[in-house]
Parts: C-alpha cells; structure tokens; sequence
C-alpha cells in the first residue's frame, strides 16, 4: 500500500545536537512538506518542496534544514540553533491535481 | 495574512446527539479548498471532509456535514449521532489554490463524545 513513513517514532535530542527526521512516500507525489505541532497553537508550517532539488521556508523555518535530493524523500534536520525543538512533528505530501493530503504518523521529538 | 480561527478550544456532546465546531479564516483570495481533519489519540491526521470554494453546496460525509459561509469566511462542521469514536482534536484548515499547496491551519477543537 502506498503511503508515508516517518521515522523514528520517538526521539530524544541533547542540547547542542542535531538530529534529522526522515520522511519517505512511495505515493509518487511531487510536494511535501514539514509541520510543527504544539499544543494550543495547531500545525505551523517549516519547510515545504514542490518539486525535486527545491524548497522553500515555510513561517517557523529558523533552526531547520531541509534537503530534497530525490522524489521520496524529504528528510527535515533539526539544528542546534533550535531553541525549542521539543515537540511533534508531521510530514505530509500531496498529490499535484486535487489538493488531496496524506501525513505520515508523526515524530515526537524531546531535547533532554 | 492568512489566518484560521477556531475559537472553541474544547467541546463535549453526549454520545448520538449532534454538535458543530465552528471555523473562521481570512483570506483575499477567492479560490482555495477548505478541509476538517481529525487527529485522535493516535496522532494520525485523517480528512473528514473538504468543500472547495467556488462550490455553493455544503459537502456532506456520511455523519457530517459543513456549513459554507463564503461571504462571511465560515466554515463549521456538523457532526450527527456522535460515536465515542469521534472524540479527537479537530482542525479546520484551507489551501489556495496555486501557491504552493501550503495548507493553514486553525489550533484545533478537542472534542470529547460522553456515554
């Protein structure tokens, strides 16, 4: 079955380290893109990549990185300079004609 | 800028009656789709319904249903005979059309269905 895979499912990050999230679809989607979730304050957008070999700054990009080398994959990298990284994170992709979006199960991410 | 309101942070409704959870948005632009997604306890976000814009007919699901204000940026859903398994946080989102696909979402309504 088609789909997407984030991994891991649970994350645990000292201060002053990098961490990288992955995310994989096998659905032949062009775009994909990164979310923050925190309580109260809904999904807010990182980062986002319409295409192959490109992307944009979503409202929260400060802190991430992103990189799009190929169509399945679009792995998000939390930097140091991060100051509050601890929270839950969703990649979604899409499929170009409708506007139909499927999000993977989420990462949990917490600095200790 | 675009935004999404949902003013009601939680609910509760006794299992089998109805309940609407109410969304406002703000944009300038005129063509976009407008969605209701359901995350449970799982985390996983599922669609429940979408309605697009230039649509005047509400979109109906099975048990929901919206209410379609454009002129007044409204987009509430009505969910019918509420089941216990459809305590979730709720989010009311929208995307324009052609800009990205960016979809902005609302903070969510945590709905609680009581035996």
């Amino acid at each position: 079955d088609g789909g997407i895979t984030q991994s891991p499912k649970y994350l645990f990050r000292k201060e002053g380290q990098n961490v990288t999230l992955s995310c994989e679809q096998n659905l032949n989607h062009d775009a994909m893109y990164w979310y923050r979730q925190d309580p109260g304050q809904g999904l807010r957008l990182i980062y986002y990549s319409q295409i192959v070999n490109d992307f944009q700054k979503g409202d929260i990009a400060e802190g991430y990185s992103v990189s799009r080398e190929k169509k399945e994959s679009f792995p998000l990298t939390v930097t140091s300079a991060q100051k509050n990284p601890t929270a839950f994170y969703l990649c979604a992709s899409r499929r170009d004609s409708n506007y139909g979006y499927t999000f993977g199960s989420g990462t949990r991410l917490t600095v200790v | 800028a675009q935004t999404v309101t949902q003013s009601q942070p939680e609910m509760s409704v006794q299992e089998a009656e109805t309940v609407t959870l109410s969304c406002t948005y703000d944009t300038s632009e005129n063509n976009y789709y407008l969605f209701w997604y359901k995350q449970p306890p799982s985390r996983q976000m599922i669609l429940v319904i979408r309605q697009e814009a230039y649509k005047q007919q509400n979109a109906t699901e099975n048990r929901f249903s919206v209410n379609f204000q454009k002129a007044a940026k409204s987009f509430s859903l009505k969910i019918s005979d509420s089941q216990l398994g459809d305590t979730a946080m709720y989010f009311c989102a929208f995307v324009i059309y052609n800009q990205g696909g960016k979809l902005i979402f609302g903070q969510g309504t945590e709905l609680s269905v009581k035996p």
